[in-house]
Parts: structure tokens; sequence; C-alpha cells
């Protein structure tokens, strides 16, 4: 066990609906990140947050967004889904804001998310 | 934009043959970071390489980090089935995020 949480474990929804996937990070871990893993692909990453603020932007598409809250929880909003969307959203957590310099980064069981 | 690629993709071994993954970087890491992810789990960090030369052991692991820190393997004697996962090294991009590499899957045959 990680220490980092997500919910839900599994969402199966339409194409053209909006999701929010949710993050906890372990506990005292500043930074959250999230990455999308389709079939057979890597981990890419998607956005870093630290301490509320957004850190690192990576290959996210625009009908995505996600931000940190002050209890340090993110959320991963995703919009006006497509069949491609489909995949696995992990979130991660570390302790600071290098976000992989030095830093190890936690990750969470993941959020497996079907579109229909 | 820097990539990391790790060779091969797959990997099928007999239980108890070794096993070797290589990751190849387009710039210098600062450091090297390596994760496993079991079949239907989430990667776990294994370990990480600063300095150029590095090497590090955990059990039947030993990993690499090359001279010119633009490389790195992760080296597995005698595999088991426990070894089963797919392999990801990760580098810093910049002064932040991480870069995974594409990863290796291994498999073993009993």
């Amino acid at each position: 066990d990680s220490g980092v949480t997500q919910t839900p474990k599994h969402l199966i929804t339409a194409t053209g609906q909006r999701v929010t996937l949710r993050c906890s990070p372990r506990s005292g871990d500043l930074s959250v990140y999230w990455y999308q893993q389709s079939l057979d692909q890597g981990l890419q990453f998607l956005i870093q947050y630290y301490n509320g603020e957004e850190r690192a932007k990576g290959n996210i598409l625009e009908r995505f967004s996600a931000q940190q809250f002050p209890d340090l929880h993110s959320e991963l909003n995703l919009s006006s889904l497509e069949l491609g969307d489909s995949a696995l959203y992990f979130c991660a957590s570390s302790a600071g804001a290098s976000g992989g310099r030095q830093e190890t980064q936690y990750f969470g069981p993941g959020t497996r998310l079907l579109v229909l | 934009g820097q990539q990391v690629m790790q060779i091969p993709q797959y990997q099928h071994v007999q239980e108890g043959e070794d096993f070797t993954t290589y990751c190849n970087s387009s710039t210098t890491l600062s450091n090297i970071q390596w994760y496993k992810q079991r079949p239907g789990g989430h990667p776990v960090f294994l370990i990480q390489l600063v300095k150029s030369g590095e090497v590090k052991k955990q059990k039947r692991l030993t990993f690499q980090f090359g001279e010119a820190k633009k490389n790195s393997s992760l080296h597995i004697t005698a595999t088991q089935t426990t070894d089963v996962g797919t392999y990801f090294c990760a580098g810093p991009k910049g002064n932040e995020k991480l870069t995974f590499g594409t990863g290796t899957r291994l498999t073993i045959i009993p």
C-alpha cells in the first residue's frame, strides 16, 4: 500500500460525458501527478500540482483539467469523452516540488476508465 | 524533446534464466529511477541511481547507470515467477517531471 488513494476504481461512461477522478496523496506529500496509461502503453505524464499550484504540464488535452485543493487532494476532470480516452489513470505523489529530480513518486492504485 | 527508450519491449524467459532491460535517453540525466508494475497493479519504485557509473544491487536485481548518464540497465539473475511485470525506467525532464521509458514487459515461463 503506497498511501495514495484513488477513487473510483472503475468507471464506465459514454462518449460525450464528463467524469471526475479523485486522488488523495500520501500524508505529508505536497505534489500530485496525473498519468494516463493506455493498453500496452507506457505512462504518459499529464500534469503536476504542487501545494495547490500547477507545476508542470505534459501532454494533457484541452478537454482535461485538474486542480489541487487546500487539503492537497486532487481531481482530474475529463470532459467530452471519446473512445480513445479509455485508459488507466494513475495519480502519484511526492514530498516536494522537484517531481523526480531526486524524489520518489508513490503511485495510487489507479482508476480504470472505459468509454463506450 | 527528451525521449527515454527501453529495449526490449517484451521478454519471455524460462524461470531461472537471467533477464536484462536497457534504458536509453536522448539527453543526459541527472538521475534515473526504476519502477516495477505487476500485472493489474500500479508502478512501484525500485531504486534511484544518481552517480555516473553507479551500480546498485537489490538481492537478484542489479542496476547500472552509464558513465555518460544517458543509459541504464536492470539485470535480474535467476528469474522467479514473482519477477513478472513491466519494468520502467524514468528520468527527470529538465528541472521537473519524470519522463518514463516505454517499459519492458517480462513474462516468466515456469
